[in-house]
């Protein structure tokens, strides 16, 4: 049985691109929660999907946006990256009905240069 | 502003000995509770979850949580060094939101 995987595991961009990052769920799970976390720093959370829709949001700009597709995978978009962006981003499945019990994937580290 | 506060450690403990770590949170709406475990450059993993006052045990691992004090603790027993690690606590809102705190570091020395 797969866990939760993430791609890419490491990823460098210059200030003001973009990124896409990609998760897939354990199977059978059907809630994709986003996060970030600086070295030193618990999970920051970004937002969760749900049913294809982001059902909750966590206190990050608009530059951060996602989706999620039928499969129950998912995708995180950071726009106009800023060099405070530099961090692991952490991708989390688990069951809507039992949503703080998350596994994670082993996550994707950014760099903004 | 709901919060989950930890004492950032680090915590040192001989080896086979008792490890506790302890948690506080902000928002009295929580009603589950979750350690998650993270070894140095590696992802969370979740170790306990209690829904309850009281303690619940799983091996050598009891968590204990009192929703009037606003208080969730975890104890380790007969520790090794395999459990150096972070630790992470985390309450779910009402809104099904994961609320972290920033961890303990826990050093077991041999």
């Amino acid at each position: 049985d797969a866990g939760v995987t993430q791609s890419p595991t490491h990823l460098i961009k210059t200030r003001g691109q973009q990124v896409t990052l990609r998760c897939s769920p354990k199977s059978g799970h059907d809630t994709v929660s986003w996060y970030q976390q600086a070295l030193g720093q618990g999970p920051q959370f970004i937002f969760q999907y749900y049913e294809e829709e982001e059902r909750q949001r966590g206190n990050f700009p608009d530059r951060f946006s996602g989706h999620q597709f039928p499969n129950y995978s998912s995708e995180l978009n950071v726009n106009a990256l800023l060099l405070g962006d530099s961090a692991l981003y952490l991708c989390a499945s688990s069951l809507a009905r039992r949503a703080g019990e998350q596994y994670f994937g082993p996550g994707t580290r950014l760099t903004v240069t | 502003q709901k919060e989950v506060e930890q004492n950032s450690g680090p915590l040192s403990v001989p080896e086979g000995a008792i490890a506790s770590l302890n948690c506080t949170y902000s928002d009295r709406g929580s009603q589950s509770f979750f350690w998650y475990r993270q070894y140095s450059g590696k992802s969370p993993e979740l170790i306990m979850f209690i829904y309850s006052n009281g303690d619940k045990e799983d091996g050598r691992f009891t968590a204990q949580l009192n929703k009037a004090s606003q208080y969730v603790s975890l104890l380790i027993r007969d520790s090794q060094p395999s459990d150096s690690a972070t630790y992470l606590c985390a309450a779910m809102d009402s809104n099904y939101q994961l609320i972290w705190g920033a961890g303990t570091k826990l050093i077991i020395k041999p």
